[in-house]
C-alpha cells in the first residue's frame, strides 16, 4: 500500500496568515491527490482534486500544488471558518490511502 | 444538491453481522462509482470498499476482504455494506461516499461485547 505522510499534524496560525500543509507519498502517485476539510461533527468536504483543481464552490484562497510524491495545500489568507482538520487522499493505486490529518487552529 | 444518508449503524457483538445502507439523491446514482470509508475514534481514515457503476467490480483492502461486501441497487439509488465477522477494530464511523467527492454524515458502528 502507498503510505501518505502528512505534516504538520498540528498547526496554529493567525487570521490572515498563509498556511501550508504537506503530503508526501511513498511512491509516485502522479497527480492523483485530493485534499479534504473536516470540521468537527461534519462530513469531510472535498477542497482540491487531482493535486491542483479547485472543487466547485470552494473559496479561491485554497490551492493545491505538486506531483509525483510531494504535494502542498495552501490557504493564502486564513479565515476563522477555516478551523478544521485537513487530510490528503491518494487515489492513484488501490487501496486508496489517506494522510493522518492536520489539525488547524487559530492562534 | 447531492445528499448521502447512511443508516443501519449501532452496537453489535464481536463475530456478529451488520448491514449499512446509504440513500443517495441529487445526482444520477448509476453513473458513479460509490464507496465506503471509515474513521475509527481519534484515528485516521481508511477506505473500506469501492463498487463500480454496474456493481460488477468491487475493491476491498486486506483489512476487510472476505468479511465485508459492498453492493448497490441502482433502481433504488442505494448503496449497502454487509459486514460479517465483526471485530472490535471495526468500530468506527462509516461514511458513504460518491467516489471521492461527496460524503455523507456518517453512521457509528460499535463492536463490543
Amino acid at each position: 500500500d502507498i503510505q501518505m505522510t502528512q505534516s504538520p499534524s498540528f498547526l496554529s496560525a493567525s487570521v490572515g496568515d498563509r498556511v501550508t500543509i504537506n503530503c508526501k507519498a511513498s511512491q509516485n502517485i502522479n497527480r492523483y491527490l485530493n485534499w479534504y476539510q473536516q470540521k468537527l461533527g461534519e462530513a469531510p468536504k472535498l477542497l482540491i482534486y487531482n493535486a491542483n483543481s479547485l472543487q466547485t464552490g470552494i473559496p479561491s484562497r485554497f490551492s493545491g500544488s505538486g506531483s509525483g510524491t510531494d504535494f502542498t495545500l495552501t490557504i493564502s489568507s486564513l479565515q476563522p471558518e477555516d478551523v478544521a482538520t485537513y487530510f490528503c487522499l491518494q487515489h492513484n493505486s488501490w487501496p486508496n490511502t489517506f494522510g493522518a490529518g492536520t489539525k488547524l487552529e487559530l492562534k | 444538491e447531492v445528499q448521502l444518508v447512511e443508516s443501519g449503524g449501532g452496537l453489535v457483538q464481536p463475530g456478529r453481522s451488520l448491514k449499512l445502507s446509504c440513500a443517495a439523491s441529487g445526482f444520477t446514482f448509476s453513473n458513479y462509482y460509490m464507496a465506503w470509508v471509515r474513521q475509527a475514534p481519534k484515528k485516521g481514515l481508511e477506505w473500506v470498499a469501492t463498487i463500480s457503476t454496474s456493481g460488477s467490480r468491487t475493491y476491498y483492502p486486506d483489512s476487510v476482504k472476505g468479511r465485508f461486501t459492498i453492493s448497490r441497487d441502482n433502481a433504488k439509488s442505494s448503496l449497502y455494506l454487509q459486514m460479517n465477522s465483526l471485530k472490535s477494530e471495526d468500530t468506527a464511523t462509516y461514511y458513504c461516499a460518491r467516489h471521492d467527492d461527496y460524503w455523507g454524515q456518517g453512521v457509528m458502528v460499535t463492536v463490543s461485547s
